[in-house]
């Protein structure tokens, strides 16, 4: 049992470079969304999603992109890196009905953009 | 829409000494309150919740949390602290009647508990 894959877990970006930042789980759950973390500042919601074809932006959504065309998959995409962006990226996914209260989270990929 | 405030960023503590961390919220409709527990570079894990019914909320690991309504409290505390413990600990309250019942959390700032030997 997968749970929340993230990849990759480390990458380093020169400004202005694009990216994708994969998130596959493997729970067939509807809720799916993209953390970024820094310090001090906790958990702030990028994007997420209800369900396939269902997209919608968190706190923080400038600079990136989502789709949800499956199920299984959110990716996370950075058009131009910023060095604003260097930050770690969580994926989280949940369940609806009896599981909807307990999220999912990947390991996490560290971003660093230069 | 709701908030989380984390009162200390840093919690020190010896080991085999309690700790509690601390969490208040604000919102002024019922909701329903998380701990979870980050361990270095890795994600985060469910450490408790409470839904609805005891105030008392007892967790994996020993840890248990106590919802005070009138306070909008959701305070962590373990009697007896392990090295092992030494972690980010989040507090996270979710609106159940927001954002077309998604249920998304609002997370807080986060407390780094250090266990010394």
């Amino acid at each position: 049992n997968a749970g929340v894959t993230q990849t990759p877990k480390f990458q380093v970006l020169k400004t202005g470079q694009s990216m994708t930042l994969q998130c596959a789980q493997d729970m067939n759950h509807e809720y799916m969304s993209w953390y970024r973390q820094d310090p001090g500042m906790g958990l702030r919601l990028i994007h997420y999603s209800v369900g396939a074809g269902i997209t919608d932006q968190g706190e923080v959504p400038n600079g990136y992109n989502v789709s949800r065309s499956t199920t299984e998959d959110f990716p996370l995409r950075l058009l131009s890196a910023a060095p604003s962006q260097t930050s770690v990226y969580f994926c989280a996914s949940r369940g609806g009905h009896s599981t909807w209260n307990t999220i999912y989270f990947g390991e996490g990929s560290w971003l660093t953009v230069v | 829409a709701q908030s989380v405030t984390q009162l200390d960023s840093q919690v020190p503590v010896f080991e085999e000494a309690p700790v509690e961390l601390r969490c208040n919220y604000s919102s002024s409709v019922s909701v329903y309150l998380f701990w979870y527990v980050q361990y270095p570079n890795q994600g985060l894990q469910l450490l408790l919740k409470y839904l609805s019914g005891s105030t008392l909320v007892k967790g994996i690991n020993g840890f248990e949390a106590e919802f005070n309504k009138s306070q909008t409290s959701f305070h962590l505390r373990k009697p007896s602290v392990h090295i092992s413990d030494t972690a980010e600990y989040f507090c996270a309250v979710s609106d159940p009647s927001g954002s077309g019942g998604s249920y998304i959390p609002t997370f807080g700032r986060g407390t780094s508990l250090i266990v010394h030997p």
